[in-house]
């Protein structure tokens, strides 16, 4: 079955890199795209960007600067770096794979994982 | 940036109770609309895309409509287990956006 997860430090210095790792199974990586959400606590998700089932890659442009997304398809696997981090960074992230039908839309997520950044 | 206006922010109903929560884009977005569902400490789970498609699994109970420019969310007979709070999403123009939830719960 479809499963995404996501790994990575739960806790991130102001200034830092925050590096996640999201591993899915029950699909290919050069079939469906993969999104990466965030959520800080109590308030709305937010898009951050995509890799591409084909390998490219789109990004918020509000984030664009400070995030890159990568993946290794042998592992099954995409990445997600951001620098500079700062408090208002801190939240839930989640890894999600992307379909179109009529429009993009989420049909499964991972269980998310907490970053906080603080010193 | 599409925004997404979605009211109410919260709302109380009681069981068996007909819901409906509405969102609102800034531009049109066709039918590029999605809801989800979140529950405490878990991740979004998808109900609706495509505007009224229902998606696998979701009970038959919740329904999406568009008229013109609103698009809503319908919970027919609200069960205990449809508390959480509630997301649509644009998928037709980059970034994708969220709207900014609707708190369900039971009165």
């Amino acid at each position: 079955q479809v499963q995404l997860k996501e790994s990575g430090p739960g806790l991130v210095q102001p200034s830092e890199t925050l590096s996640l790792t999201c591993t899915v199974s029950g699909f290919s990586l050069t079939s469906y795209s993969v999104s990466w959400v965030r959520q800080p606590s109590g308030k709305g998700p937010e898009w951050m960007g995509r890799m591409w089932y084909d390998g490219d890659t789109a990004y918020n442009s509000a984030l664009k600067s400070r995030l890159s997304i990568s993946r290794d398809t042998s592992k099954n696997q995409v990445f997600l770096k951001m620098n500079s981090l700062q408090t208002d960074d801190t939240g839930t992230y989640y890894c999600t794979r992307e379909l179109w039908v009529t429009g993009y839309y989420f049909d499964y997520w991972g269980q998310g994982v907490m970053v906080t950044v603080s010193s | 940036d599409i925004q997404m206006t979605q009211s109410p922010a919260s709302l109380s109903a009681s069981l068996e109770e007909i819901v409906t929560i509405t969102c609102q884009p800034s531009q049109d977005i066709g039918n590029y609309l999605s809801w989800y569902q979140q529950k405490p400490g878990k991740s979004p789970q998808l109900l609706i895309h495509s505007a009224t498609s229902l998606a696998d699994g979701v009970p038959s109970r919740f329904s999406g409509s568009r008229s013109g420019t609103q698009y809503s969310l319908k919970i027919n007979r609200l069960q205990v287990e449809d508390t959480g709070i509630y997301y649509c999403l644009q998928g037709y123009s980059a970034p994708w956006t969220f709207g900014g939830g609707t708190k369900l719960e039971l009165k």
